[in-house]
């Protein structure tokens, strides 16, 4: 089993909808959790950051934390083809500088006008 | 502004040959790190750093290896390039609160 493990799709949405993005994870003592966006041939930029359980909410994007479940989610709100890119999910198993940066594999999100 | 940079971009080289991808921030991050990622797979950790004269091997065995001189400064060297290196190299730093990484924008590698 992966450390944290994501639908690697392609998700296809149309413009305007709602794009949910999930991703779990095994070890039950991590803290940290990021959504990173990586574009083709670019490297990741953050996108979100969350660190208790509950909803993170940023302009058209939400994190969602479950620690119970092992779940983390990224909603996006009113999709654009801007938007199309691949989603990396990242969990630290420590708090601020500490632990291990574990990435999931990506889910690629199309977003079709 | 504050940054994090890579060169070069792309990179073509006959196998064999040594070669050393730069890496500087001006974030003022003490930690450092590099990541191996081949199209549509995971980031790998090959290397990291805590601080000036601090390198560690990271979770993926790579033939690499990695200075640490300049709090700003982590390059990496492959002494001997063959085409099982072609990939692309990410270099990346941390801040020191939330841990979040802030990439630069990475190094292709082709050996031919």
């Amino acid at each position: 089993q992966k450390e944290v493990e994501q639908n690697s799709g392609p998700l296809s949405v149309p413009e305007g909808a709602i794009a949910s993005l999930n991703c779990t994870y095994s070890d039950r003592g991590s803290q940290s959790f990021f959504w990173y966006r990586q574009y083709s041939g670019k490297s990741p930029e953050l996108i979100m950051s969350i660190y208790s359980n509950g909803d993170k909410e940023d302009g058209r994007f939400t994190a969602q934390l479950n620690k119970a479940s092992q779940y983390v989610s990224l909603l996006i709100r009113d999709s654009q083809p801007s938007d199309s890119a691949t989603y990396l999910c990242a969990v630290s198993s420590g708090s601020g500088n500490t632990g291990k940066l574990i990435f999931g594999q990506g889910t690629t999100l199309q977003v079709k006008p | 502004e504050a940054d994090i940079y890579q060169t070069p971009r792309y990179l073509v080289i006959g196998t064999g040959k040594k070669i050393t991808l730069e890496c500087s921030q001006t974030m003022g991050h003490d930690k450092m790190y590099w990541y191996q990622q081949d199209p549509g797979m995971e980031l790998h950790l090959i290397h990291y750093s805590y601080g000036v004269n601090s390198t560690e091997k990271g979770d993926l065995s790579s033939e690499s290896t990695v200075s640490r001189i300049r709090t700003e400064h982590f390059p990496l060297t492959l002494e001997s390039a063959r085409p099982s290196h072609t990939s692309q190299y990410l270099c990346a730093s941390s801040e020191f609160k939330t841990g979040t990484r802030t990439f630069g924008s990475g190094t292709r590698l082709t050996v031919v």
